[in-house]
């Protein structure tokens, strides 16, 4: 059962446009959320993360917005460029419950020049 | 700090043949994490360590995988025997534990292994 959902494999955006991640949860015991970045045969790398008291965490150009009531977060990336060209992994934790950081399936990004 | 290093990089194998996974955690980390990643079922967590004690191995597959700790800075990670749905990219992280809890801290990964059992 996959408590961390990426529903979209693939998305491709115009270079300066808006790309938008999607990832919803299902465990209501997660409280922390992170964005992890992966470029092929490199490990995923840490993004952006926020927990569950903010519903909005900026850095730069990456934005991650969380509902708690619909279990959904996003990752905006605006404006896109094609070295942000990866597969992006949105990541789930509990404190106090499991302490695992739980991934989902990746969404693979292509920013076209 | 060189960051979480992993070998080998590349392993070939035969069905049956153990295979033998090393990973060096970062500097003054004390959790460490077992992820393999497929097509099918994205990043799995296998196995993970808090202060060199297996905390949850709940998503390892079956008695064929063996981790261990041997001491704070070095994990392992063994198929015995392989098999070739062992096939896989397998990654190490580490990260610095504040207390209990991992929370506000982020896994750093190594690059990773790419397994291919024949």
């Amino acid at each position: 059962d996959q408590q961390v959902k990426q529903n979209s494999p693939s998305l491709s955006v115009q270079e300066g446009r808006i790309s938008i991640l999607n990832c919803d949860y299902t465990n209501s015991m997660f409280d922390y959320f992170l964005w992890y970045k992966k470029y092929p045969a490199e490990g995923p790398t840490f993004l952006i993360s926020i927990s569950s008291i903010k519903d909005k965490n900026e850095d730069g150009r990456f934005t991650v917005f969380l509902n708690k009531s619909a279990k959904h977060l996003s990752l905006h990336i605006v404006p896109s460029q094609p070295g942000d060209s990866a597969v992006y992994f949105c990541a789930a934790i509990a404190q106090g419950g499991s302490e695992k950081l739980v991934f989902g399936k990746g969404t693979k990004l292509t920013v076209n020049p | 700090d060189a960051g979480v290093i992993q070998s080998p990089r590349h392993e070939v194998t035969e069905m049956g043949q153990e295979v033998t996974l090393r990973c060096k955690l970062i500097s003054g980390h004390n959790s460490l994490f077992w992820y393999r990643q497929t097509m099918m079922r994205g990043l799995e967590l296998l196995i993970y360590f808090n202060n060199n004690v297996p905390i949850d191995d709940s998503g390892m597959p079956e008695d064929r995988f063996s981790a261990k700790m041997p001491n704070a800075s070095f994990s392992t990670l063994k198929i015995q025997p392989s098999e070739p749905r062992d096939s896989a990219v397998y990654f190490c992280a580490s990260s610095s534990a504040r207390g209990p809890s991992i929370l506000g801290t982020e896994a750093f990964f190594g690059q990773g292994t790419r397994l291919t059992v024949v």
